[in-house]
Protein backbone atom coordinates (compact mmCIF):
# COMPACT_ATOMS: atom_id res chain seq x y z
CA UNK A 1 0.00 0.00 0.00
CA UNK A 2 1.12 3.59 -0.68
CA UNK A 3 1.87 6.08 1.86
CA UNK A 4 3.73 9.41 2.52
CA UNK A 5 5.70 10.83 5.11
CA UNK A 6 6.24 14.60 6.20
CA UNK A 7 8.71 15.77 7.77
CA UNK A 8 8.38 18.58 10.41
CA UNK A 9 4.70 18.46 12.30
CA UNK A 10 5.81 22.08 12.11
CA UNK A 11 7.51 24.54 10.16
CA UNK A 12 8.06 28.72 10.78
CA UNK A 13 8.71 31.10 9.20
CA UNK A 14 9.53 34.66 8.66
CA UNK A 15 6.92 36.65 6.41
CA UNK A 16 9.35 37.12 2.29
CA UNK A 17 11.31 33.85 3.31
CA UNK A 18 11.53 30.84 1.51
CA UNK A 19 8.81 28.15 2.35
CA UNK A 20 10.07 24.54 2.38
CA UNK A 21 7.74 21.88 2.69
CA UNK A 22 8.86 18.15 3.02
CA UNK A 23 7.25 14.95 1.64
CA UNK A 24 8.41 11.33 0.76
CA UNK A 25 6.48 8.54 -0.68
CA UNK A 26 6.50 4.95 -0.50
CA UNK A 27 4.36 3.24 -3.51
CA UNK A 28 5.24 -0.13 -5.56
CA UNK A 29 3.40 1.74 -8.53
CA UNK A 30 3.82 5.27 -10.06
CA UNK A 31 2.07 7.27 -7.81
CA UNK A 32 -0.43 10.31 -7.79
CA UNK A 33 0.78 13.00 -5.53
CA UNK A 34 -1.45 15.75 -3.99
CA UNK A 35 -0.92 18.92 -1.85
CA UNK A 36 -4.06 19.92 -0.03
CA UNK A 37 -4.08 23.35 2.07
CA UNK A 38 -6.46 23.34 5.28
CA UNK A 39 -7.38 26.91 6.86
CA UNK A 40 -8.77 26.20 10.37
CA UNK A 41 -12.46 25.21 10.58
CA UNK A 42 -12.30 24.69 6.82
CA UNK A 43 -12.42 21.71 4.67
CA UNK A 44 -9.18 20.80 2.56
CA UNK A 45 -8.45 22.68 -0.91
CA UNK A 46 -5.94 21.53 -3.70
CA UNK A 47 -2.76 23.20 -4.39
CA UNK A 48 -1.25 20.91 -7.01
CA UNK A 49 -0.72 17.50 -8.01
CA UNK A 50 1.34 15.32 -9.93
CA UNK A 51 -0.16 12.79 -12.06
CA UNK A 52 2.17 12.21 -15.30
CA UNK A 53 4.29 14.55 -17.53
CA UNK A 54 6.66 17.54 -16.34
CA UNK A 55 7.51 16.90 -12.98
CA UNK A 56 7.67 20.64 -11.80
CA UNK A 57 4.19 21.63 -10.85
CA UNK A 58 2.95 24.88 -10.28
CA UNK A 59 0.11 25.37 -8.22
CA UNK A 60 -2.40 28.24 -6.46
CA UNK A 61 -1.14 31.24 -4.57
CA UNK A 62 2.64 30.81 -5.69
CA UNK A 63 3.05 27.57 -4.57
CA UNK A 64 5.10 24.70 -6.53
CA UNK A 65 6.43 21.50 -5.85
CA UNK A 66 8.56 18.80 -8.07
CA UNK A 67 8.48 15.36 -8.10
CA UNK A 68 11.43 13.31 -7.44
CA UNK A 69 11.70 9.79 -8.62
CA UNK A 70 15.03 8.85 -7.54
CA UNK A 71 14.43 10.62 -4.00
CA UNK A 72 10.81 9.47 -3.65
CA UNK A 73 10.21 12.87 -2.90
CA UNK A 74 7.33 15.97 -3.32
CA UNK A 75 8.57 18.50 -1.91
CA UNK A 76 6.32 22.14 -1.81
CA UNK A 77 8.00 25.30 -2.02
CA UNK A 78 6.70 29.31 -1.78
CA UNK A 79 9.90 31.66 -2.88
CA UNK A 80 8.02 34.15 -0.12
CA UNK A 81 5.95 33.23 2.29
CA UNK A 82 3.08 35.41 3.51
CA UNK A 83 0.86 35.50 6.60
CA UNK A 84 -1.76 34.17 4.32
CA UNK A 85 -0.40 31.32 3.59
CA UNK A 86 -0.50 29.63 7.67
CA UNK A 87 -2.22 26.64 7.63
CA UNK A 88 -2.47 22.96 8.06
CA UNK A 89 -0.77 21.49 4.47
CA UNK A 90 -1.10 18.18 4.13
CA UNK A 91 0.87 15.99 1.08
CA UNK A 92 -0.94 12.88 0.00
CA UNK A 93 -0.48 9.79 -2.23
CA UNK A 94 -3.09 7.68 -4.11
CA UNK A 95 -1.81 4.86 -7.01
CA UNK A 96 -4.43 3.59 -9.39
CA UNK A 97 -6.64 5.76 -11.89
CA UNK A 98 -9.38 2.98 -10.89
CA UNK A 99 -10.00 3.80 -7.26
CA UNK A 100 -9.45 6.76 -5.40
CA UNK A 101 -7.74 5.37 -2.40
CA UNK A 102 -5.91 8.60 -1.38
CA UNK A 103 -3.54 8.58 1.98
CA UNK A 104 -2.31 11.84 3.73
CA UNK A 105 0.73 12.11 5.42
CA UNK A 106 0.21 13.58 8.80
CA UNK A 107 0.41 17.00 8.08
CA UNK A 108 2.64 19.96 8.50
CA UNK A 109 1.71 23.36 10.59
CA UNK A 110 3.29 26.36 8.49
CA UNK A 111 3.36 29.27 10.86
CA UNK A 112 4.39 32.60 9.31
CA UNK A 113 5.71 35.95 11.55
CA UNK A 114 5.69 39.08 10.73
CA UNK B 1 -19.37 25.97 -9.24
CA UNK B 2 -17.01 24.15 -7.31
CA UNK B 3 -19.09 23.75 -4.14
CA UNK B 4 -19.15 21.30 -1.94
CA UNK B 5 -21.92 21.84 0.96
CA UNK B 6 -22.31 20.18 4.09
CA UNK B 7 -25.29 20.20 6.76
CA UNK B 8 -25.32 21.06 9.86
CA UNK B 9 -22.04 22.55 10.51
CA UNK B 10 -21.88 21.51 14.35
CA UNK B 11 -23.85 18.76 15.93
CA UNK B 12 -24.45 17.28 19.16
CA UNK B 13 -25.28 14.01 20.01
CA UNK B 14 -25.81 11.65 23.03
CA UNK B 15 -25.36 7.61 22.72
CA UNK B 16 -28.01 6.52 22.02
CA UNK B 17 -29.42 8.81 19.48
CA UNK B 18 -29.68 8.50 15.82
CA UNK B 19 -28.60 11.08 13.20
CA UNK B 20 -27.41 12.34 10.03
CA UNK B 21 -25.00 14.17 8.40
CA UNK B 22 -26.09 15.18 4.39
CA UNK B 23 -24.02 16.05 1.74
CA UNK B 24 -24.56 17.54 -1.45
CA UNK B 25 -22.53 18.44 -5.24
CA UNK B 26 -23.73 19.63 -8.33
CA UNK B 27 -20.51 19.89 -9.97
CA UNK B 28 -21.89 16.10 -12.20
CA UNK B 29 -19.28 14.53 -10.34
CA UNK B 30 -20.46 10.51 -9.72
CA UNK B 31 -17.21 9.73 -6.93
CA UNK B 32 -18.13 10.96 -2.96
CA UNK B 33 -16.04 10.40 -0.11
CA UNK B 34 -16.75 9.85 3.48
CA UNK B 35 -13.53 11.28 6.10
CA UNK B 36 -12.93 11.44 9.76
CA UNK B 37 -11.13 13.90 10.81
CA UNK B 38 -9.85 14.21 14.67
CA UNK B 39 -7.79 17.02 15.70
CA UNK B 40 -4.41 17.79 14.39
CA UNK B 41 -4.22 14.54 12.43
CA UNK B 42 -5.22 13.63 8.30
CA UNK B 43 -8.03 13.14 7.25
CA UNK B 44 -9.07 9.31 7.26
CA UNK B 45 -10.74 7.68 4.14
CA UNK B 46 -14.06 5.97 5.46
CA UNK B 47 -16.13 5.14 2.55
CA UNK B 48 -16.65 5.63 -1.46
CA UNK B 49 -19.41 5.56 -3.93
CA UNK B 50 -18.46 5.62 -7.30
CA UNK B 51 -21.77 6.12 -9.57
CA UNK B 52 -23.49 5.42 -6.54
CA UNK B 53 -22.53 1.98 -5.83
CA UNK B 54 -20.13 1.65 -2.43
CA UNK B 55 -16.78 0.78 -3.93
CA UNK B 56 -14.49 1.38 -0.45
CA UNK B 57 -15.79 0.72 2.97
CA UNK B 58 -12.19 1.11 5.21
CA UNK B 59 -13.58 -1.05 7.81
CA UNK B 60 -15.58 1.53 9.50
CA UNK B 61 -17.93 0.07 12.38
CA UNK B 62 -21.86 -0.36 11.72
CA UNK B 63 -22.61 2.90 13.52
CA UNK B 64 -21.91 4.43 10.80
CA UNK B 65 -24.00 3.84 7.73
CA UNK B 66 -23.43 5.12 4.45
CA UNK B 67 -26.31 6.23 2.11
CA UNK B 68 -25.83 7.59 -1.79
CA UNK B 69 -29.53 8.25 -2.52
CA UNK B 70 -28.30 9.91 -6.08
CA UNK B 71 -25.23 11.38 -7.86
CA UNK B 72 -25.26 14.66 -6.14
CA UNK B 73 -26.11 13.48 -2.72
CA UNK B 74 -24.10 11.32 -0.02
CA UNK B 75 -25.55 10.63 3.41
CA UNK B 76 -23.77 9.37 6.62
CA UNK B 77 -26.35 7.85 9.16
CA UNK B 78 -25.26 7.88 12.58
CA UNK B 79 -26.46 5.38 15.33
CA UNK B 80 -25.40 4.15 19.26
CA UNK B 81 -21.80 6.28 18.68
CA UNK B 82 -19.38 6.30 21.35
CA UNK B 83 -17.61 9.52 22.41
CA UNK B 84 -14.14 8.68 20.70
CA UNK B 85 -16.00 9.57 17.49
CA UNK B 86 -16.59 12.96 18.27
CA UNK B 87 -14.11 14.58 15.54
CA UNK B 88 -14.77 16.79 12.10
CA UNK B 89 -16.39 14.79 9.38
CA UNK B 90 -15.27 15.70 5.72
CA UNK B 91 -17.39 15.12 2.39
CA UNK B 92 -15.70 15.33 -0.49
CA UNK B 93 -16.35 14.75 -4.67
CA UNK B 94 -14.38 14.25 -7.95
CA UNK B 95 -14.88 13.33 -11.33
CA UNK B 96 -15.16 9.49 -11.45
CA UNK B 97 -13.17 8.27 -8.50
CA UNK B 98 -10.01 7.80 -10.39
CA UNK B 99 -7.04 8.38 -8.01
CA UNK B 100 -5.34 11.06 -10.20
CA UNK B 101 -8.60 13.33 -9.94
CA UNK B 102 -8.70 16.54 -7.73
CA UNK B 103 -11.08 15.77 -4.87
CA UNK B 104 -13.38 18.77 -3.79
CA UNK B 105 -13.77 18.47 -0.22
CA UNK B 106 -16.82 20.12 1.97
CA UNK B 107 -16.38 22.80 5.18
CA UNK B 108 -17.12 19.37 7.35
CA UNK B 109 -19.68 18.60 10.13
CA UNK B 110 -17.94 18.93 13.73
CA UNK B 111 -19.46 15.92 15.86
CA UNK B 112 -19.48 16.28 19.35
CA UNK B 113 -20.78 12.40 20.98
CA UNK B 114 -21.50 13.28 24.87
Amino acid sequence: AQSVTQLGSHVSVSEGALVLLRCNYSSSVPPYLFWYVQYPNQGLQLLLKYTTGATLVKGINGFEAEFKKSETSFHLTKPSAHMSDAAEYFCAVSSTHINNDMRFGAGTRLTVKP
Amino acid sequence: DTEVTQTPKHLVMGMTNKKSLKCEQHMGHRAMYWYKQKAKKPPELMFVYSYEKLSINESVPSRFSPECPNSSLLNLHLHALQPEDSALYLCASSQEGGGQETQYFGPGTRLLVL
